[in-house]
This record gives C-alpha cells, structure tokens and sequence, in this order.
C-alpha cells in the first residue's frame, strides 16, 4: 500500500467553481501534513499545512481527520490560476522525510 | 534573496554512466534534501542531509550517494544510471525540518 494515496483526477471544473478532493495516508504515526502545488514542470511549492482544527489560506481550505487518516483541500470560486497538480504530503517520526501523493490534477477553464 | 539552486537544469547521459548533480540552499538553511520525481508520479525522498551529516535515506540503490559540504551545498551522484533513472531530480533546503523549499531541479534523461 502507498503512503499517501490520491485521486488523481483530473478535475475539470468552470471558473468561479469550488472543487475539493481528498488525500489518505497509511502511516497512523503521521505527524505533520501540507498541500503543495506544483505547475507543469516545474518544482513543488508549499501552498499550505494542514491543521488538525481545519485552516483557511483565502480562497483555500484543508481538514485533518486523523481517525480516518484523510486529507482534504477545497478551492472556492476557483480561478483560471488554480490549474496545476495539487500534492499531498506528509511526514513521519523526526519530520526529515517528506512523502508526496501522486498528485491531483486540477483544470480550471474559462 | 536567491532561492534553492541547482545545476545543471538539463542533463542527458548514456546509461551506465556516472552524473553528479549540484544543489546550493539558500542562505542560512542547514539542511539538504533530494528527490526523485518521475513522469506522472509524486517526488520520492532520495537523501536528507543535516550538519554535513546523513539523517535519512530513502529506498534508492547504493548507486545514488551524496554529501554535504562546509558551506552545505550538496551534490548527488548516481552511477551506473538506467534507463529507469530518467526523472527531475530536485533538492530541498531548510532551516532545520519543515518548511521546505525546493529548487527548479535538474531534469535528467538516459538514453
């Protein structure tokens, strides 16, 4: 089984949409989670970290529930920037190590 | 403030040969990471490096290695490569843990 397992969509959705998916995790002893986003060839880069309380960054949510080991981000009225692969990442014991879902793609069009 | 740095952007080897690629972190940041990202998939951690030591390895053969020097820049080498070695190889730094930034990466094509 993978560590962090994602749909990888792709997501197709209208300007102006919410969109919102998930990512599970198989490590119980998980301890810090992030979405990151990462545009068509280029590197990641840290959109958020996800908090067990739910945060808000704009636009952006992310829930935690480690009792179902899931992650989840949603997108309010989504803009034709938002279009990129969104990773779900998290870390283990020591927080050295960062594992990377497959990624989810997202298409917003105009 | 320059950001993470490695070089080359683009590299295209013959397999079995040896590559060495270059990462500088940014200033003040102590630690160093690798990945591997190949086509369609998620990066996966090669290497860390903390202090110009060793703290974690990742599920790669003994043909990719790596160090860190005084100035903790890094260089990874993989040797022998394969066709299956073909992937952006991108570092990370940090502070200490967490809040990684990555660098552009070098994009690495065997053939």
């Amino acid at each position: 089984r993978k560590e962090v397992e994602q749909d990888p969509g792709p997501f197709n959705v209208p300007e102006g949409a919410t969109v919102a998916f998930n990512c599970t995790y198989s490590n119980s002893a998980s301890q810090s989670f992030f979405w990151y986003r990462q545009d068509c060839r280029k590197e990641p880069k840290l959109l958020m970290s996800v908090y067990s309380s739910g945060n808000e960054d704009g636009r952006f949510t992310a829930q935690l529930n480690r009792a179902s080991q899931y992650i989840s981000l949603l997108i309010r009225d989504s803009k034709l920037s938002d279009s990129a692969t969104y990773l779900c990442v998290v870390t283990g014991i020591g927080d050295y190590k960062l594992s990377f879902g497959a990624g989810t793609t997202v298409t917003v069009r105009a | 403030d320059a950001g993470v740095t490695q070089s080359p952007t683009h590299l295209i080897k013959t397999r079995g040969q040896q590559v060495t690629l270059r990462c500088s972190p940014i200033s003040g940041h102590k630690s160093v990471s690798w990945y591997q990202q190949v086509l369609g998939q998620g990066p996966q951690f090669i290497f860390q490096y903390y202090e110009k030591e060793e703290r974690g390895r990742g599920n790669f053969p003994d043909r990719f290695s790596a160090r860190q020097f005084p100035n903790y820049s890094s260089e990874l080498n993989v040797n022998a490569l394969l066709l299956g070695d073909s992937a952006l190889y991108l570092c990370a730094s940090s502070p200490e843990s967490r809040a990684y930034t990555f660098g552009s990466g070098t994009r690495l094509t065997v053939v």
